[in-house]
């Protein structure tokens, strides 16, 4: 059974610019979040989808946003980008969204932005 | 609300010593606890985790118990080897919501 699959793994990106990533889940599995690690700040919470709905956002600005297709693939994109956005993007697909099951994290997509 | 704290790293241990990693939490509720460990250049893998009070969630040779009276989920392992070397993170989920990790501690074995 294939993993999640993050693309591209390694970016580098102007400031203003946008940029796009990629996440496909595990197959079957409905539920996608991403995350956002840097040194400074650990693993910090962006959004997740469920079923083509954003279930829950963490406290991002605007310029972070996402969305979730009928076949559970997601990307986020990034607007304007800052010097600051540069960090690692974890996506993690789940079954569901309940408190016991398990998140399965990507490999993660690698974004410079000089 | 809901946060966890880590113990600061890194941690340097020799071949076989025994590991304990600490992880208290504050959360609404009773939440799932986890342990996941990144390798370098990679994603988190989820290495265990506990669902209710006084559950033991063990693998490859780690364990921690979900210990409710004192909010700890403490990671242990009796001897550590050169391939344990990675950072963990310590997170916990309460109810249908994300996942809220620690800092992460790095650990370092040397032969």
């Amino acid at each position: 059974k294939a993993g999640v699959t993050q693309t591209p793994r390694y970016l580098i990106k102007t400031r203003g610019q946008q940029v796009t990533l990629s996440c496909s889940p595990i197959s079957g599995h409905r539920s996608v979040s991403w995350y956002q690690q840097t040194p400074g700040q650990g693993l910090q919470f962006l959004f997740e989808y469920f079923s083509e709905t954003q279930r829950n956002k963490g406290n991002f600005p605007g310029r972070f946003s996402g969305r979730q297709f009928s076949n559970s693939r997601s990307e986020m994109n990034v607007s304007t980008l800052e010097l600051g956005d540069s960090a690692l993007y974890l996506c993690a697909s789940s079954l569901a969204t309940n408190m016991n099951t398990e998140a399965f994290f990507g490999q993660g997509t690698r974004l410079t932005v000089v | 609300g809901n946060s966890v704290t880590q113990m600061e790293g890194p941690v340097t241990l020799s071949e076989e010593a025994f590991l304990t990693i600490n992880c208290t939490y504050t959360a609404t509720g009773y939440p799932s606890l986890f342990w996941y460990v990144q390798y370098p250049g990679e994603g988190l893998q989820l290495l265990l985790k506990a669902t209710k009070a006084d559950d033991k969630g063990s693998n490859k040779g780690f364990e921690a118990t979900y210990r409710k009276e004192t909010t700890s989920f403490h990671l242990e392992k009796g001897s550590v080897q050169v391939s344990d070397s990675a950072v963990y993170f310590c997170a916990l989920k309460p109810g249908a919501n994300n996942l809220f990790f620690g800092t992460g501690t790095r650990l370092t074995v040397i032969p």
